[in-house]
């Protein structure tokens, strides 16, 4: 699976957006990206997963350039509750279980 | 829908000692995996499963056993105990592309 760069931190002000980059520059054809987060030391939860194109649920936004070297997680209206700890994981589509995860984003929601 | 159940949530062992962490999930997923999380740092992968009967390594196995013998069950094994297994651990499950939905974790604290 391909590695992630993240940086390890990010301030954000409530009812901003909340732009999370991610750069996977050996990201392979058959590689999916896939974005968690975790609130305290709970447990991580799901958000969004995406191959090429542009992604959007009823939690976030994901953008993944062309060459799909890197990908921006869009929170679009931050609230204090969004403050976590934001992983970028890559894999292939069927790896199931076999997240391999980095350091993650310290996103901070100020008010 | 329980979704994905660990227990216990806490736990102190003696070094030496051997328990079972237990894992369940209720969605009939196909994938299920273990993880370690050490103050300050990400999930490790310790051991995963892509259906009952079928087990491997992750990045972090030492220590640790696993077996499924049923889609629902999926627990870990500390066969002896040591104070580097001081740790908390999360269980998840998934099908083979969709998202993981993670435990609430099991905070182990071994003396």
């Amino acid at each position: 699976d391909a590695k992630t760069t993240q940086p390890p931190s990010m301030d954000c002000a409530e009812g901003r957006a909340a732009n999370l980059p991610c750069n996977h520059s050996t990201i392979s054809g058959n590689e999916y990206v896939y974005w968690y987060r975790q609130i305290h030391s709970q447990g991580p939860q799901y958000i969004i997963h995406g191959l090429k194109n542009n992604e959007t649920n009823e939690m976030a936004s994901l953008i993944i350039t062309e060459d799909r070297k890197s990908s921006t997680l869009i929170l679009p209206h931050a609230t204090l509750r969004d403050t976590a700890v934001y992983y970028c994981i890559v894999r292939v589509f069927t790896g199931g279980g076999k997240l391999i995860f980095g350091q993650g984003t310290e996103l901070s929601v100020k008010p | 829908n329980a979704g994905v159940t660990q227990t216990p949530k806490f736990q102190v062992l003696k070094t030496g000692q051997s328990m079972t962490l237990q894992c369940a999930q209720d969605m009939n997923h196909e994938y299920m995996s273990w993880y370690r999380q050490d103050p300050g740092m990400g999930l490790r992968l310790i051991h995963y499963s892509v259906g009952a009967g079928i087990t491997d390594q992750g990045e972090v196995p030492n220590g640790y056993n696993v077996s499924r013998s049923t889609t629902e069950d999926f627990p870990l094994r500390l066969l002896s105990a040591a104070p580097s297994q001081t740790s908390v651990y999360f269980c998840a499950s998934s099908t083979a592309n969709g998202g993981a939905f993670f435990g609430q974790g099991t905070r182990l604290t071994v003396v």
